[in-house]
């Protein structure tokens, strides 16, 4: 059963400030994986999504990478802004099997401060 | 249409009662996926759907959950005799196949 991890829970940066956020997953035979981000009482927008053949996406300030064989991706934001402020959330999709389980981290809580 | 849509984006009721929520994938998207998320927790796979059948119905807690979609078009959840423990965002998805998921903004689920 593949299980997806997010660390650190929580984070809390000062404005300006490159960050990295963390997601680990169990089983590598993964087709893709999406980073979303969600702001307190809405749905989930989409960042980046990395194939399992690439190494990473940018998109902006965002960067995405992927090492499949270790299981791990990261998100990295350039030069933080208050408006980052929000929960990230990464999701693998499996590459075999039934394509709808998607399996989603727990998140992580960003907070950007003045 | 530009996005996912879901109706109604608030709904309280009263335990026992039965309620609809809508999705509105985005036009062509083949694939479209209900989940939960109770408040403060992780999102919780309920159904998939491919076109206007439900390969994976796994994740439906119980036979008072119950959801159909016309076509590759409007998807309906439904949820019978509602207890408090079903009160809780329940987010739409679309895709198509299996590349970027595109989400609603979700309804908020209130039982008394």
């Amino acid at each position: 059963k593949q299980e997806v991890t997010q660390i650190p829970a929580a984070l809390s940066v000062p404005e300006g400030e490159n960050l990295v956020l963390n997601c680990s997953f169990t089983d590598s035979a993964i087709y893709n994986l999406q980073w979303f981000r969600q702001d307190p009482g809405k749905g989930l927008t989409s960042l980046l999504l990395i194939q399992s053949s690439q190494r990473e996406q940018t998109s902006g300030r965002l960067n995405a990478s992927l090492d499949k064989s270790s299981g791990r991706s990261t998100l990295y934001i350039a030069a933080s802004q208050p408006g980052d402020s929000a929960t990230y959330l990464c999701a693998v999709r499996p590459r075999t099997g039934t394509a709808s389980k998607l399996t989603f981290g727990t998140g992580t809580r960003l907070q950007v401060t003045l | 249409g530009a996005g996912v849509s879901q109706s109604p984006s608030n709904k309280v009721t009263e335990k026992g009662k039965d309620v609809e929520l809508r999705c509105d994938p985005i036009s062509g998207h083949t694939a479209l996926y209900w989940y939960r998320q109770r408040l403060g927790q992780g999102l919780e796979f309920l159904i998939y759907f491919q076109g206007n059948s439900a390969p994976d119905k796994s994740g439906l807690p119980s036979d008072r959950f119950s959801a159909e979609r016309t076509g590759e078009s409007v998807s309906t959840l439904t949820i019978q005799r509602t207890q408090q423990e079903d009160s809780a965002v329940y987010l739409c998805a679309s895709s198509l196949a299996r590349k970027k998921l595109f989400f609603g903004s979700g309804t908020q689920l209130s039982v008394l």
